[in-house]
């Protein structure tokens, strides 16, 4: 089954305590992106990266990381993680000539005491 | 900076009705419009998007209408139903070297028997 797929799907952690949500994709995408949706504010892109090795900061990189080491794994670093950072976050990939048509993931509730 | 603007922020529509979702876009470089859909636990899922060549398009119950001249579009559903009720975002892109959507705040959507 096509899917992308996030671990944790929830996480409660404490300030400054360093955490990873990992995304992957079996679809062979070259396009993955993470997003963070709040309130009010809808989906707000965090990084992307159009390929391997390549990253982009999107609208509101602060206080985030990314790598992509492999094609279809595009984990998500927090170094620092601050109260302001509690979200649901969603990683979406696509084709690169699609970035139009993305897949979401199930999405990661994170909660920051 | 907002640059896609989306209204109503939520919406109640009785069983058998049509349900209006409007958004506004700024950047005249957007040369698509899709529309997503988010069910409760779940990531958002394409739902349907249009080009700005064409002033609607219509897939099922679920119609865009486009006014490019007044940069509007808006999501219809026809004959709302209870199974419609989700949150429904619209987005924007420029295919021409932007890699990124740019998405609405998101309209609560929920259908009242």
């Amino acid at each position: 089954e096509a899917q992308v797929t996030q671990n944790p799907r929830y996480l409660i952690t404490v300030t400054g305590k360093k955490l990873t949500v990992t995304c992957s994709q079996n679809m062979n995408h070259e396009y993955m992106s993470w997003y963070r949706q709040d309130p009010g504010l809808g989906l707000r892109q965090i990084y992307y990266s159009m390929n391997v090795e390549v990253t982009d900061k999107g609208d509101v990189p602060e206080g985030y990381k990314v790598s992509r080491k492999e094609k279809r794994n595009f984990p998500l670093i927090l170094e620092s993680p601050s109260p302001n950072q509690t979200s649901l976050y969603f990683c979406a990939s696509s084709n690169r000539d699609h970035v139009n048509e993305q897949f979401f993931g199930p999405g990661t509730r994170l909660t920051v005491l | 900076q907002q640059q896609v603007k989306q209204s109503p922020q939520s919406l109640i529509v009785q069983k058998g009705g049509i349900s209006i979702i409007n958004c506004a876009y700024e950047n005249t470089a957007f040369d698509y419009f899709p529309w997503y859909q988010q069910f409760p636990g779940k990531g958002p899922a394409l739902l349907i998007a249009i080009r700005p060549d064409v002033s609607e398009k219509k897939e099922g119950r679920f119609t865009i209408s486009f006014n490019k001249s007044a940069k509007q579009f808006s999501l219809h559903i026809m004959d709302s139903q209870p199974g419609d009720s989700a949150t429904y975002f619209c987005a924007a892109i420029s295919n021409f070297g932007n890699e990124k959507l740019t998405f609405g705040t998101g309209t609560r959507l929920t259908i009242i028997p």
